[in-house]
């Protein structure tokens, strides 16, 4: 099993730009998340999914999309990027029962 | 929603000794409590954890407390090493699975 894959690994965009930052997982599991990760600011949750078709707003929504259409993915848009959203990107996915989050590797982002 | 504390936010100790990192939660229905290490670069990685029908669990030098009436929990490593140099985060789940992270401890083995 590959796990959780994310892409891009790192990324620049200019304030305005659009991009999608890509999760898979290969271990059937039913809960994803996207998280960020800012210095001395811990992981803040983005969105989460609780299975396909179902998505809802973490701590952090603001400026970003998410979309479940199956079990595998769980893309993360950013519509118009700012500096603010300068970060890394982390994806993760649990399987219902035991709770774990088994994360990707993460992607950084630079907007400037 | 829940609010995660966590304490120190950086730890340093002589190789051997032992530590402790402790957290705070606000949220008495948060029901399972785990540890995330992440060395420099890498992805988190989950230590161990707990649910809160337990109130202690021990992983050979890891174990984590849990106390449901205080709500806190903390992390214990004993004979600690080098290698277990890392930035350390506790969490706290509550309902639809939302995970809820502390600010991370940044822990020093020294030689």
């Amino acid at each position: 099993n590959a796990g959780v894959t994310q892409t891009p690994k790192f990324q620049v965009l200019k304030t305005g730009q659009s991009m999608t930052l890509q999760c898979a997982q290969d271990m059937n599991h039913e809960y994803m998340s996207w998280y960020r990760q800012d210095p001395g600011m811990g992981l803040r949750l983005i969105h989460y999914s609780v299975g396909a078709g179902i998505t809802d707003q973490g701590e952090v929504p603001n400026g970003y999309n998410v979309s479940r259409s199956t079990t595998e993915d769980f893309p993360l848009r950013l519509l118009s990027a700012a500096p603010s959203q300068t970060s890394v990107y982390f994806c993760a996915s649990s399987n219902r029962e035991h709770g774990e989050q088994y994360f990707g590797p993460g992607t950084r982002l630079t907007v400037t | 929603g829940e609010n995660v504390e966590q304490h120190p936010s950086t730890l340093s100790v002589q190789e051997g000794d032992s530590a402790v990192i402790k957290c705070t939660y606000s949220d008495s229905a948060s029901n399972y409590f785990p540890w995330y290490k992440q060395e420099l670069g890498k992805r988190p990685q989950l230590i161990i954890d707990i649910r809160s029908n337990v109130g202690e669990k021990k992983d050979q030098r890891i174990a984590v407390t849990l106390n449901k009436t205080a709500k806190h929990f903390s992390l214990h490593i004993t004979e600690t090493q080098p290698e277990d140099s890392a930035v350390y985060f506790c969490a706290a789940k509550g309902g639809g699975n939302k995970l809820t992270f502390g600010t991370g401890t940044q822990l020093k083995v020294e030689l």
